[in-house]
C-alpha cells in the first residue's frame, strides 16, 4: 500500500525566502505525480504535473522534481510571497493509474 | 471552457439520512473521480467513473455509491449517514480513465449532526 509523507507539516517563513517542501513515498511503482495548492475550505488547484518519465517541471516561481529511486519529490518555491500562503499537497497516480494517493499536506504561511 | 462545478456548496444532514452530491465535469472530459477530505487530512479516493462505468474504488463501504450520466456529469450518493461522513467532498474530472491530469471542483462541505 502506497504511503505518502509530507515534511514539514507546517512552515512559517518571512516574505522573500526560497523554500523547499518535501514529499516521500514508499512504492516506486507510481505513474504521474501532481502538486496541488489548497486554500482554506476550498478545492484543489493543480500546480505542476510530472509524468513518470520526467524528472522535473517548472512553472514561474515553482519547480518540482521527482526521484523515483529514492522515493522523493520536492517542490521548490522561489521568492515566497504572502499570497503563497496555503496548504500544499503532493499526490501520486497509483492503483493502475486511475486514482490519486495524497499526502497530508504542508501548511505554509508567508509573513510580511 | 467551463471548469468543474459541484453542488451544493454546503449541506447539513442528520445521522441516518441520505445525501446526493453532484458534479459537472470540465468540457471534453469523460472521467469523474470522487474524493473525501476530512479536516486536516489529505483527500481519500472514493471511486472513479469512466464512460458511465465504475473504474476503480477505494476503501469505502457500499453505502457510498455513484453514477455517471451520458453527459459525463456524476452523482455521489451516501446512505445511512454517520457522523464521520462529515467532510469536504471533492470531485475531479479528466480525459481518459488512467493517469491523466485531474482537475478539481470547489467541493461540497457536508456536515452530519
Amino acid at each position: 500500500k502506497q504511503e505518502v509523507t509530507q515534511i514539514p507539516a507546517a512552515l512559517s517563513v518571512p516574505e522573500g525566502e526560497n523554500l523547499v517542501l518535501n514529499c516521500s513515498f514508499t512504492d516506486s511503482a507510481i505513474y504521474n505525480l501532481q502538486w496541488f495548492r489548497q486554500d482554506p475550505g476550498k478545492g484543489l488547484t493543480s500546480l505542476l504535473l510530472i509524468q513518470s518519465s520526467q524528472r522535473e517541471q517548472t512553472s514561474g516561481r515553482l519547480n518540482a522534481s521527482l526521484d523515483k529511486s529514492s522515493g522523493r519529490s520536492t517542490l521548490y518555491i522561489a521568492a515566497s510571497q504572502p499570497g503563497d500562503s496555503a496548504t500544499y499537497l503532493c499526490a501520486f497516480y497509483t492503483g493502475g493509474g486511475n486514482k490519486l494517493t495524497f499526502g497530508t499536506g504542508t501548511q505554509l504561511k508567508v509573513e510580511l | 471552457e467551463t471548469g468543474v462545478t459541484q453542488s451544493p456548496t454546503h449541506l447539513i444532514k442528520t445521522r441516518g439520512q441520505q445525501v446526493t452530491l453532484r458534479c459537472s465535469s470540465q468540457s471534453g472530459h469523460n472521467t469523474v473521480s470522487w474524493y473525501q477530505q476530512a479536516l486536516g487530512q489529505g483527500p481519500q479516493f472514493i471511486f472513479q467513473y469512466y464512460r458511465e462505468e465504475e473504474n476503480g474504488r477505494g476503501n469505502f463501504p457500499p453505502r457510498f455509491s455513484g453514477l455517471q450520466f451520458p453527459n459525463y456529469s456524476s452523482e455521489l450518493n451516501v446512505n445511512a449517514l454517520e457522523l464521520d461522513d462529515s467532510a469536504l467532498y471533492l470531485c475531479a474530472s479528466s480525459w481518459g480513465g488512467s493517469s491523466y491530469e485531474q482537475y478539481f471542483g470547489p467541493g461540497t462541505r457536508l456536515t452530519v449532526t
